[in-house]
């Protein structure tokens, strides 16, 4: 199975700045199926980026997906009070389904 | 809108089976997988298994294969899943979740149920 290391495990960053998170394969994920999702405590995930770079529905454009192969990214540009939370990868290239260990990002 | 609304919090005890339900509304269910994920307390997601309705031939990840069964109705539009076995390190909140694209045997997961959480405990 494709194992998905995220980095870093904790990011802590003000309001405003831009946070650069990393999701990396073991394997080459094919045709870009790659996921991000944001989960707030107490609540379900909820899907961000599909495709490596589309943007679910609803979901504001500083919210963007990257990259290819086996190196992904999620950059929030500009954070905003309410994007403090966990976000995780999944691929879905091959099965099964797997998620990476997820990236906590925290008000500084 | 599609919703999903999954069954309430159950306390079992070692060796014993967890039935939860997830029903759907407000879209086509048939065509669309269903996946089960799980989160242990504190931690990351696993996914567990699927099915397509429509189809009715669960698939599931390897580390459940043999404990874990998926079933689909669709005249309730209503799919469950069963944990047999239980171990306290199945205790963690279980999730319904559909994917995103009709009929695909891989995807992302567009659409979630609340969550239920599963306590195994003596």
């Amino acid at each position: 199975e494709i194992v998905l290391t995220q980095s870093p495990d904790t990011l802590s960053l003000s309001p405003g700045e831009r946070a650069t998170l990393s999701c990396r394969a073991s394997q080459s994920v094919s045709n870009r199926f790659l996921a991000w999702y944001q989960q707030k405590p107490g609540q379900a995930p909820r899907l961000l980026v599909s495709g490596a770079f589309i943007r679910a529905t609803g979901i504001p454009g500083r919210f963007t997906g990257s990259g290819s192969g086996t190196d992904f990214t999620l950059t929030i540009s500009g954070l905003e009070p309410e994007d403090f939370a966990v976000y995780y990868c999944q691929q879905y290239g091959a099965s099964p389904l797997t998620f990476g260990g997820g990236t906590r990002v925290e008000i500084k | 809108q599609v919703q999903l609304v999954q069954s309430g919090a159950a306390v079992k005890k070692p060796g014993s089976s967890v039935k939860v339900s997830c029903k759907a509304s407000g879209d086509t269910f048939s065509n669309y997988p269903l996946s089960w994920v799980r989160q242990a307390p504190g931690q990351g997601l696993e996914w567990m298994g699927d099915i397509i309705p429509l189809f009715a031939e669960p698939n599931y990840a390897q580390k459940f294969q043999g404990r874990f069964s998926i079933t689909a109705d669709e005249s309730t539009s209503t799919v469950s899943m069963e944990l047999s076995g239980l171990r306290f390190e199945d205790t963690a909140l279980y999730y319904c979740a559909r994917g995103s694209i009709e009929g695909a045997v891989r995807y992302s997961l567009d659409y979630w149920g609340q969550g239920t959480l599963v306590t195994v405990s003596s």
